[in-house]
């Protein structure tokens, strides 16, 4: 399986700063990569498909990109209901998640 | 509007079985794309099976041999028959809906938290 490996595993930020979050493939998986939120207590959520693809909804603050391994979630001035953890997933091969990072505000 | 709800989960000894439900609305479970997807709990999100419309089914090797994947057109409902339960089973499982054979998790239930403990 492919390993997906996320950093930091947690952050603290505050209002109007630029989070970024990195998680990194074990070998390239193109742009097969997807970005999910989850709340405490509640089922994850899609943000981003296929690297880049902002969902429906999400707020325009939320941007994905990069390719092969190294792809990156970027959080443009955080607001107090952005906190949550973060998941990464590959889609190319059996689905694998990282380990989350935990985002504080 | 896509809705999925689970049930069943319960807690149960090691050794044992239980099966999950999840009725779906707003769409029909066996023309789709669904998935189990389960968290332990204070960890990490980790991919269980998945049913394709037309029927393949596939397995997280962790599952395979002891779960089972099913739907029932009838009831617009998908399950996960979970036999020869271990300690490590022990998690939420949530009920994932794709709108392709790519596995992009679009829809999610709220989850059935099943405990296996003795």
């Amino acid at each position: 399986d492919i390993q997906m490996t996320q950093s930091p595993s947690s952050l603290s930020a505050s209002v109007g700063d630029r989070v970024t979050i990195t998680c990194r493939a074990s070998q390239s998986i193109s742009t097969h990569l997807n970005w999910y939120q989850q709340k405490p207590g509640k089922a994850p959520k899609l943000l981003i498909s296929s690297a880049s693809s902002l969902q429906s909804g999400v707020p325009s603050r939320f941007s994905g990109s990069g390719s092969g391994t190294d792809f990156t979630l970027t959080i443009n001035s955080p607001q107090p209901e952005d906190c949550a953890t973060y998941y990464c997933q590959q889609f190319i091969s059996t689905p694998t998640f990282g380990q989350g990072t935990k985002l504080e505000i | 509007e896509v809705q999925l709800v689970e049930s069943g989960g319960d807690l149960i000894q090691p050794g044992g079985s239980l099966r999950l439900s999840c009725a779906a609305s707003g769409f029909t479970v066996s023309s789709s794309y669904m998935h189990w997807v389960r968290q332990a709990p204070g960890k990490g999100l980790e991919w269980v099976s998945a049913f394709y419309f037309g029927g393949t089914t596939y397995y997280a090797d962790s599952v395979k041999g002891r779960f089972t994947i099913s739907t029932d057109s009838s009831k617009d409902t998908l399950y996960l028959q979970m036999n020869s339960l271990r300690v490590e089973d022990t998690a939420m499982y949530y009920c994932v809906r794709a709108l392709t054979g790519s596995s992009v998790f679009h829809y999610w239930g709220q989850g059935s938290l099943v405990t296996v403990s003795s």
